[in-house]
């Protein structure tokens, strides 16, 4: 199957910084979602990409299918943003999805 | 937006024992999966939740332990059989609609098994 790699596994920071998290996949992939886990465990859909680039506020995504990668980007972080993010992707359309390890993010007021 | 809803929010239960949580869309969706997160790790792919006919399991994940059933497009059960405390787990619903490529998830519920 299909292996995802994401990282830095943990991202420390102070409010206000930027970010850029990476997610590599091993092979083709017709769906590739970035997700945020708040800390009371909801799974937030941050972006659908499996290429080319969107942007949804103070965040950004990029996937570039041709070499297997996707970046999510946050700008001017807040404490809000506090959590894990995950990376999750799959080859086929009627597939479940292969998860990331995932990057632990931390913002510090 | 469709509200994807899941039942119970949280259980703590004995092992030997089983619990089914079930996982309701307010509207038909094409497909429905169910994940597992053991404490402080990623998500993984239990089963492809298929209306009308047998759940389609991953490697590692049987039907005896995890049986599946999706009786129509809106609602989907997951029953985790004879438990152990290995099991305690968020266990989550997701769901695709055929116009979309992309997965939503619902709540999930969080096991705790004693």
């Amino acid at each position: 199957g299909i292996q995802v790699e994401q990282s830095p596994p943990d991202l420390i920071l102070q409010e206000g910084a930027n970010s850029t998290l990476r997610c590599n996949f091993s092979d083709s992939v017709n769906n590739l979602q970035w997700f945020h886990q708040n800390p009371w465990g909801q799974l937030i859909n941050l972006f659908y990409i499996p290429s080319g680039t969107k942007q949804n506020g103070r965040l950004s995504a990029t996937t570039v299918a041709t070499e297997r990668y996707s970046l999510l980007y946050i700008s001017s972080s807040q404490t809000t943003d506090s959590g894990v993010y995950f990376c999750a992707v799959s080859g086929g359309g009627a597939d479940g999805l292969t998860f990331g390890k995932g990057t632990h993010l931390i913002i510090q007021p | 937006s469709a509200v994807i809803s899941q039942k119970p929010s949280r259980d703590i239960c004995q092992r030997g024992t089983s619990l089914t949580i079930q996982c309701q869309v307010d509207s038909q969706v094409t497909m429905m999966f169910w994940y597992r997160q053991q404490p402080g790790q990623s998500l993984t792919l239990i089963a492809t939740a298929n209306q009308g006919s047998e759940a389609t399991y991953e490697s590692g994940f049987v039907i005896d332990k995890f049986p599946i059933s999706r009786p129509n497009l809106t609602f989907s059960t997951l029953t985790v059989s004879n438990m152990s405390p290995e099991d305690s787990s968020i266990y989550l619903c997701s769901v695709e609609w055929a116009v979309y490529n992309e997965q939503f998830f619902g709540p999930g519920t969080r096991l705790t098994v004693l």
